[in-house]
């Protein structure tokens, strides 16, 4: 079964400063990988996804992510955070072949609650 | 395209009512699933569908129907409500295996 780790649960930052979330998944296949963000209220946005070619990918609002296959990582990244950026943030894997078994095969990441403090 | 849609998107009940949250998207995706949001413990998934006439058991389904008679219409019923059924409830779809998730709006769940 695939599973999707998270390493902080809460991370609070000052605006400008650099952001990176963690993000490590365990599946055996080739894998798609997602970072979704849930901005207070609201239901999840896709922010980037990797499916193949480039391993570094950039999403919306300055956000890029890193694939490293090697390490199972696709860490989220921005330079520079703003106020806005305060969400919650989870990061979803999918293997490419459905497996059935009581899980619909795209698995999310508990989630990340970033904070920016103006 | 609306996307993904779902109502009503705020909701009431008392312990022991039935009722049934609507979702539909206009995108053609084969699968469709329901998600539950709780405080810490991200989302959980109650169940899915991989298709038309398929649906399947997720994480948490206990207490919880679906069907799944045309591709647009994925409703979640509950059968007899509980208080440890508040929660936030999230339909979403998406084309096939590998590709990404659409969430709707969510449907804000009281049970007293």
């Amino acid at each position: 079964a695939q599973s999707v780790s998270q390493h902080n649960h809460h991370v609070i930052l000052s605006e400008a400063a650099s952001l990176e979330l963690g993000c490590n998944y365990s599946y055996g296949g080739t894998v798609n990988l997602f970072w979704y963000v849930q901005y207070p209220g609201q239901h999840l946005q896709l922010l980037l996804k990797y499916f193949s070619g480039d391993p570094l990918v950039k999403g919306i609002k300055g956000f890029e992510a890193e694939f490293i296959k090697s390490k199972f990582s696709f860490n989220l990244r921005k330079p520079s955070v703003q106020w806005s950026d305060t969400a919650e943030y989870f990061c979803a894997v999918t293997g490419l072949h459905y497996s059935g078994g009581g899980a619909d095969g795209l698995t999310f990441g508990k989630g990340t609650h970033l904070i920016i403090q103006p | 395209n609306a996307g993904v849609t779902q109502t009503p998107k705020f909701q009431v009940l008392k312990t022991g009512q039935s009722m049934t949250l609507q979702c539909a998207q206009d995108m053609n995706h084969e699968y469709m699933s329901w998600y539950r949001q709780d405080p810490g413990m991200g989302l959980r998934l109650i169940h899915y569908s991989v298709g038309a006439g398929i649906t399947d058991q997720g994480e948490v389904p206990n207490g919880y129907n679906v069907s799944r008679s045309t591709t647009e219409d994925f409703p979640l019923r509950l059968l007899s409500a509980a208080p440890s059924q508040t929660s936030v409830y999230f339909c979403a779809s998406r084309k096939g295996q590998g590709w990404e998730q659409y969430f709707g709006p969510g449907t804000r769940l009281t049970v007293t």
